[in-house]
This record gives C-alpha cells, structure tokens and sequence, in this order.
C-alpha cells in the first residue's frame, strides 16, 4: 500500500518570504503521478501543481515549484514571494497510475501567511 | 462548467438518523470519488466508481455507509443510522478515467455533517 508523509503540521512564513512544505511516499511503483492540494478555509480543494514520476525535471506553476526526489521519494513544495491568500491547509498526494485512479493524501500542513 | 455540486452543504441530524449526501459530477467526467475528512483521521478515500461501477469500497468504515451512482450524472452516499463518529466533512470529487495521464480529481464543495 502507498503511504504519504507531511511531517510538518504546521508552517508559517512572512508575506513576501519563501517557504517549503515536505512531503514523502513510499511506494514500489516506478511510475506514479504526485500532486499538491490546497485547502483554504472556504474548504474548497484546488489542484496547486502536479509531477509525473518519469519525469526529472520539476514542475512549476508561476510561484509555484516542487522539489522532486524520486530516489529519495521526496516532493516537497517551494512557495516563493508568499502571499496572504496562501494561507491553507496544503496536502500532497500520491496516485498510483491511470488505471488505478484512486488518490491517496498526507495528513495536510498548515501554512499561515503573516504580514 | 459549474464544477462538482454537492448537496446538501451542510447537514445536522440526530443519532439513528438516515443521512444521504448528493454529488453531481463534473460533465463527461467517468470518475467519482467519496471522501472523508476529519481533524483526527485527515482525507480518507471511502469509494470511487469508474463508469458508474464501484471499484474500490475498502475505505467504507462500516455497513452502515452506501454509496450508489445509478448514472453518469449523480451519486449518493448514504448513511443509516448515523452516529455521532461520523460527524465530518465528506467530499465528492471527479475526474476523466481514461489512458492520457493525471486523471486530475476535481473537487466539490464538501458537505459538513453534525450528528447529534
């Protein structure tokens, strides 16, 4: 069975700092796809950025980008100039593959932004 | 698109009570998810269907929990009875099953139930 680490409950970050969210897995799939949700107090899940495993380089998405350690099954999550509205809970996930679409979550850490 | 509808968006009942959450799916999606989540236990994944048939219910806590998807465009989740334990917030989510890549989950709005 796939599992997902966040190993931070809790983060803060001054607004306009950088601040890196951890995240590990473990799996014996050597393809696999692995994502970042965030969840701010509206509830509202929304997909942040995405990797697939057979990929080396990183993702990005504008201040967005992952770290992404396939021999260490590592992903963590860079949030650059912080902002506000970053304010969330930010959960990683691990999904096995296309057709075994069923999505596994880390326990979530909590990011506040502070001005 | 109006994106995954759940109703309703929150729901208090008593003890014993039947409990049935909707969930409209996005258009076109062929994927439904039923979701979980509580402070102790986080996001927990209880049922997904793909084309309208169960794949996986391993995650359904007890018989007391059902989950039906009669067609493309609607499922429940059903509880009979509920029980104070299962005060959560349960989500509904959707995606395109198919052999291109992601099979990004889209999420609804969650529905906060309280069991008294």
């Amino acid at each position: 069975a796939q599992t997902v680490t966040q190993s931070q409950p809790e983060m803060s970050v001054q607004e306009a700092e950088t601040v890196t969210l951890s995240c590990t897995y473990d799996t014996s799939e050597n393809n696999y796809y692995l994502f970042w949700y965030k969840q701010p107090p509206s509830r509202q899940m929304i997909l942040v950025i995405r990797q697939e495993a057979y990929k080396q380089q990183n993702a990005t998405e504008n201040r967005f980008s992952v770290n992404f350690q396939k021999a260490a099954k590592s992903f963590s999550l860079k949030i650059s100039d912080s902002q506000l509205g970053d304010t969330a809970m930010y959960f990683c996930a691990f999904m096995k593959h296309v057709y075994n679409n069923d999505m596994r979550f880390g326990a979530g850490t909590r990011l506040t932004v502070k001005p | 698109d109006a994106g995954v509808i759940q109703s309703p968006r929150h729901e208090v009942t008593e003890m014993g009570q039947e409990v049935t959450l909707r969930c409209k799916p996005i258009s076109g999606h062929n994927s439904l998810f039923w979701y979980r989540q509580t402070m102790m236990r986080g996001l927990e994944l209880l049922i997904y269907f793909n084309n309208n048939v169960p794949i996986d219910d391993s995650g359904m806590p007890e018989d007391r929990f059902s989950a039906k998807m009669p067609n493309a465009s609607f499922s429940t989740l059903k509880i009979q009875p509920s029980e104070p334990r299962d005060s959560a917030v349960y989500f509904c989510a959707s995606s395109f099953y198919d052999t291109t890549p992601w099979g990004e989950q889209f999420f609804g709005p969650g529905t906060r139930l309280t069991v008294l």
